[in-house]
C-alpha cells in the first residue's frame, strides 16, 4: 500500500535554529519520486524539490537540504539557520512510477512555526 | 506565482447548489490534476486529465465530475453540495504528467458551503 507518513504535526522553533522535518513512506514500486512542497500562511503550494527512488544522494539548496534514505523508506527536510519566513506548512509527497499519470500522495503535513 | 490560475478565489454557496471551478494550466503544461485539501481528509487526488482525455481517478465522489478543453483549461464541477463539501480546491499542472513530472499548484477556490 502507497502512504506517507509525517509524524510531527506541528514544530516551533527559535529564529536560527536548526530544524529537521521527517517524512516515511511506504510503497511496493522499485521506481517512484518523492516531493517536498510548502504551503505558506497564503495557501498555494510551492514546489521544493523532487528525488527519484534511485537516487540517494543528497541534495543542498541554500538552507535547505534533503536525506533520502531508501533502507530506512525515509526522505527528510532540514532547513539551517531557520527563519520567520520559513513558518508554512510542509508537505512530504510519493509519486509511483505504477500509477499512471503521477497522482501525488500527500502526507499529513508538518506545521512549522518560527518565532523570532 | 506558479503560472497555474484559479478562478473563484472563494465560494460561498448553499447545500445542494452546484458549482463550477476553473482552472488555466501553465503555458505549455497538458496535464491538470485535481486535489481536494480538508482538515479531516488532507490533500487528496481528485483526478488528473491529459490532454483532454482521463488519464486517472481518485477517490472522487460521483456527484463530482471534470473535464478538459481544447484549450486546456479544465473544469470542476460539483453538485448537490453538502457540508462536508466545504474545503480547499486546488489544480496543478505538469508538462506531461509523467509521474517524474512535478506538479505545479494553482492558488485554490476556497469553497464554503452553508
Amino acid at each position: 500500500a502507497q502512504k506517507v507518513t509525517q509524524a510531527q504535526t506541528e514544530i516551533s522553533v527559535v529564529e536560527k535554529e536548526d530544524v529537521t522535518l521527517d517524512c516515511v513512506y511506504e510503497t511496493r514500486d522499485t521506481t517512484y519520486y518523492l516531493f517536498w512542497y510548502k504551503q505558506p500562511p497564503s495557501g498555494e503550494l510551492v514546489f521544493l524539490i523532487r528525488r527519484n527512488s534511485f537516487d540517494e544522494q543528497n541534495e543542498i539548496s541554500g538552507r535547505y537540504s534533503w536525506n533520502f534514505q531508501k533502507s530506512t523508506s525515509s526522505f527528510n527536510f532540514t532547513i539551517t539557520a531557520s527563519q520567520v519566513v520559513d513558518s508554512a506548512v510542509y508537505f512530504c509527497a510519493l509519486s509511483e512510477a505504477g500509477n499512471q499519470g503521477g497522482k501525488l500522495i500527500f502526507g499529513q503535513g508538518t506545521e512549522l512555526s518560527v518565532k523570532p | 506565482d506558479s503560472g497555474v490560475t484559479q478562478t473563484p478565489k472563494h465560494l460561498i454557496t448553499a447545500t445542494g447548489q452546484r458549482v463550477t471551478l476553473r482552472c488555466s494550466p501553465r503555458s505549455g503544461d497538458l496535464s491538470v490534476y485535481w486535489y481536494q485539501q480538508s482538515l479531516d481528509q488532507g490533500l487528496q487526488f481528485l483526478i488528473h486529465y491529459y490532454n483532454g482525455e482521463e488519464r486517472a481517478k481518485g477517490n472522487i465522489l460521483e456527484r463530482f465530475s471534470a473535464q478538459q478543453f481544447p484549450d486546456l483549461h479544465s473544469e470542476l464541477n460539483l453538485s448537490s453540495l453538502e457540508l462536508g463539501d466545504s474545503a480547499l480546491y486546488f489544480c496543478a499542472s505538469s508538462a506531461r504528467g509523467e509521474t517524474y513530472n512535478e506538479q505545479f499548484f494553482g492558488p485554490g477556490t476556497r469553497l464554503t458551503v452553508l
